[in-house]
């Protein structure tokens, strides 16, 4: 499993943008990289996943340079809510391969 | 389309006892991980189920600890002789199959040990 490795906290005012950048130098041709959202006393939730380049949904943007051993996790103008722990995971799910959560970065926006 | 169902949300047992801690994937789901959560911690990966069978249970501690994921109804996470350690949130969390790493978690059961 691709080891994963992300800043522990980050602190933001609220209408900023906020970019959350992860290392994972050995990730494999076929592993895919995922973005989950932890608010307190929740289970983690889907925020995004990508293979290479960019992708965009409605709530963030993921950039993956070509060499893919990081990606950057953008949240365009962040509010109070946002303030939650952000997971990085890179693997496929498969026999063998499980979703791995490292301690993550725990992002703090105030007015 | 209820999401991933947890029960109980909270447990409490005393030592030596038994805990068993219940999660019922979304409909179509038929993989179902269990991770467990410590204060300040990250999730730890347990155990990996596909219906009536474990795909990976590496993260499972070898004693007390078992976990299965019947062909009907929920599947079961079962702490034998709880001890003090035990204490955490643990989380379950399922999805359609084993190309998709888009999982979903359910909300948790905090077992805390007396």
């Amino acid at each position: 499993l691709a080891k994963t490795t992300q800043p522990i906290s980050m602190d933001s005012y609220e209408g900023q943008e906020v970019n959350i950048t992860c290392s994972h130098n050995n990730i494999a041709t076929n592993d895919y990289i995922t973005w989950y959202q932890q608010f307190p006393s929740q289970g983690p939730r889907f925020i995004i996943q990508g293979y290479k380049t960019k992708v965009t949904n409605e709530v963030a943007s993921l950039f993956i340079p070509a060499d893919r051993k990081s990606s950057t996790l953008s949240l365009p103008r962040v509010s109070l809510s946002d303030t939650a722990v952000y997971y990085c995971l890179v693997g496929l799910t498969n026999s063998g391969y499980a979703l791995n959560f490292g301690k993550g970065t725990s992002l703090l926006v105030t007015p | 389309n209820a999401g991933v169902m947890q029960n109980p949300r909270h447990l409490v047992r005393r030592r030596g006892q038994e805990a068993r801690l219940r999660c019922s994937p979304m409909k179509g789901h038929s993989h179902v991980y269990w991770y467990r959560q410590l204060p300040e911690e990250g999730l730890k990966f347990m155990v990996y189920l596909q219906k009536e069978n474990i795909i990976d249970e590496s993260g499972m501690p070898k004693e007390r600890f078992s976990a299965e994921f019947p062909k009907e109804g929920p599947s079961i996470l079962r702490i034998q002789q709880v001890v003090r350690g035990d204490s955490a949130a643990y989380f379950c969390a399922s999805c359609r199959s084993n190309q998709n790493t888009e999982a979903f978690f359910g909300q948790g059961t905090r077992l805390t040990v007396v």
